[in-house]
Parts: structure tokens; sequence; C-alpha cells
């Protein structure tokens, strides 16, 4: 069975940094890429970043360029985000995700979609 | 960036009726990176449909989706009481994911 733990939220003040982490298992994490997917109190979902399963590749919003950083380890089967410089707008519930792997006709191409995801951490920016 | 706006906002039905969910990208979209999740008060969002109409593994055959280019639709043939939640569309295009602002489905 996939399963996905984020830890790592909490209150933290404008301009401060906090790392999440997504603890997996269930499936071969090495093998799949992963994404963090965020969502503000009473707001929809926003793609945060998504990461190679080798941790070759990092791609990132436009909105968390520069501040966020998304990495893995895939020794422990754990995913990060390291968050610096966060804003009041960043306070969200944050959801760690699963991507599919897509190969068609001998080639793999970029995940089409999340087919599991965490429970989510709260991360609240105040002061 | 692609955009993805869903109507309507909030969609009050009874169950038994049929539900008619849309999202419009800004642009075309490729209709292999077109999903659609269902999420409920607080719970994560579930995948339901893939490549905008193939149904992902347990979801019931009450949902399908259509589309291409630009205009997607979600269809849930005969509502249940478990299907009100909000819906969300979902994209991939050069190197971004997006999703749409979402659809509230709520009971009439």
């Amino acid at each position: 069975e996939v399963q996905l733990l984020e830890s790592g939220g909490g209150l933290v003040q404008p301009g401060g940094s906090l790392r999440l982490s997504c603890a997996a298992s269930g499936f071969t994490f090495s093998s799949y890429a992963m994404s963090w997917v965020r969502q503000a109190p009473g707001k929809g979902l926003e793609w945060v970043s998504a990461i190679s399963g080798s941790g070759g590749s990092t791609y990132y919003a436009d909105s968390v360029k520069g501040r966020f950083t998304i990495s893995r380890d895939n020794s422990k089967n754990t995913l990060y985000l390291q968050m610096n410089s966060l804003r009041a707008e960043d306070t969200a519930v944050y959801y760690c995700a699963k991507a599919e792997v897509y190969c068609s006709g001998g080639s793999c191409y970029p995940p089409r979609f999340f087919d599991y995801w965490g429970q989510g951490t709260l991360v609240t920016v105040s002061s | 960036e692609i955009v993805l706006t869903q109507s309507p906002g909030t969609l009050s039905l009874s169950p038994g009726e049929r539900a008619t969910l849309s999202c419009r990208a800004s642009q075309s979209v490729s209709s292999s990176y077109l999903a659609w999740y269902q999420q409920k008060p607080g719970q994560a969002p579930r995948l339901l449909i893939y490549g905008a109409s193939s149904r992902a593994t347990g979801i019931p055959d009450r949902f399908s989706g259509s589309g291409s280019g630009t205009d997607f639709t979600l269809t849930i043939s005969r509502l249940e009481p478990e299907d009100f939640a909000v819906y969300y569309c979902q994209q991939y295009g050069s190197s971004q994911y997006t999703f749409g602002q979402g659809t509230k489905l709520e009971i009439k």
C-alpha cells in the first residue's frame, strides 16, 4: 500500500525558513517523480515543485522559484521541501504527491498526473 | 503559463441527477495531460480521470471525461451522496503543472 506522510509544518515568522519532509513507503521510491502541491485555507490547489526520480531534475512554480528547494534522499525514501524567505501568502497545507510514470512507444515523458497524495502538513506564516 | 478556468464555480444538484463540469484552457492542452481530481473537506485530492477520458483505478463508471484542445468536461451520470465535493482539473505543459480553481458540487 502506498503511503505518504508529511511532517515539518508549523508556525513561522515572515522571512523565516522551514523544511518539510515526506516519508514514502509501499513503492520503489527512486523510480517515481514526486511533487509538492499546496492549498491555502479555503482556496484551490497550487502546484509548487517537482523532482525526477533520480533527483537530477527539478521544477518550480514561478511563485516559489528562488525561495524554495525540492530534494530527495532515495536511500531514506524521503522527499523534502526547503522553504526560505517565507511570506504570508505561503500559508497553506502542503501535500506531497507521487507522480505516475508515463512511457509510451519506447519513450518516456513527463508525468501526466499525481496518483497518490499524503494528508498534508500545515504551514502558517505569521508574526 | 496555461490558465485553467472551471465553470460553474458552484453547482447545486440533487442525488440521481446528472452533473456536467467544464474546464477551459487559455491555450491548447494535450489531452494526454488533462486530469481531474475530487477533494472532500479535510481530505487530500483523489485522482478520478487522466488523459482527459481514462478513469483511474477504482473510480466508478458513472464518472466520465471528455474533450480536447481547450475545452474539457467531467460528467457524473447519476449523482450519489458521496459525490458532493470539490472537483479540480489539472494540466501539464512547459515544465509546469496548473490546476483550475475548482467547482464545488453541492446538494440542492
